[in-house]
């Protein structure tokens, strides 16, 4: 199973908004609604953000929002802020009980 | 609070073996899956294994499949992956989360295998 495809960087500006794509196939995440994003901060547990394509946990912002269109799946964070700088990973279901995550994506904010 | 408190990560030389455990708390242990995902340094994240509530059905990588064996102890909220036949390739921090939706994570325990 290979990775999901991830840019390695994105960047935006305080209160400016970012996207970062995730790029699979029909057989992960184009196959499943199970698709979800966590976010890294170094040396730290990831923390998931979004998952099901679009929903978000409790206590996350509402700036942190997630699509998916076929096999690419996208997360936006809007009204970037300092504390967003971090990684990013995307996952899916990859069917028979098997996962995958994202190259990963660290943004900046500038 | 949920908590899952991971341990037992070293150094190891290849070929030899280590268990790995993750301590749950805060919820209702019996009632998920689990997994554990690995991250090498400087990498991203990799899907290691995961074990059904009951520890009656157990999914492996390729990458480990025949060398870790993952299990449960749901009367000391424990989940375990057993690491044998271990290769320079296998040096991570390892991290078992909670299923379905991998929403709680443990802190991760490192291994370091080399010579």
């Amino acid at each position: 199973q290979s990775a999901l495809t991830q840019p390695p960087s994105a960047s935006g500006s305080p209160g400016q908004s970012v996207t970062i794509s995730c790029t699979g196939t029909t057989s992960d995440v184009g196959g499943y609604i199970y698709v979800s994003w966590y976010q890294q901060h170094p040396g730290k547990a990831p923390k998931l953000m979004i998952y099901e394509v679009t929903k978000r946990p409790s206590g996350v912002p509402d700036r942190f929002s997630g699509s998916k269109s076929g096999n690419t799946a996208s997360l936006t964070v809007s009204g970037l802020q300092a504390e967003d700088e971090a990684d990013y990973y995307c996952g899916s279901y990859a069917g028979s009980n098997n996962y995958v995550f994202g190259t990963g994506t660290k943004v900046t904010v500038l | 609070q949920v908590q899952l408190v991971e341990s037992g990560g070293g150094v190891v030389q290849p070929g030899r073996s280590l268990r790995l455990s993750c301590a749950a708390s805060g919820f209702t242990f019996s009632n998920f899956d689990m997994h554990w995902v690995r991250q090498a340094p400087g990498k991203g994240l990799e899907w290691v294994t995961l074990i059904s509530y009951d520890g009656t059905n157990k999914y492996y990588a390729d990458s480990v499949k025949g060398r870790f064996t993952i299990s449960r102890d749901n009367s000391k909220n424990t989940l375990y992956l057993q690491m044998n036949s271990l290769r320079v390739e296998d040096t991570a921090v390892y991290f078992c989360a909670r299923s379905p939706q991998f929403d709680y994570w443990g802190q991760g325990t490192q291994v370091i295998v080399s010579s």
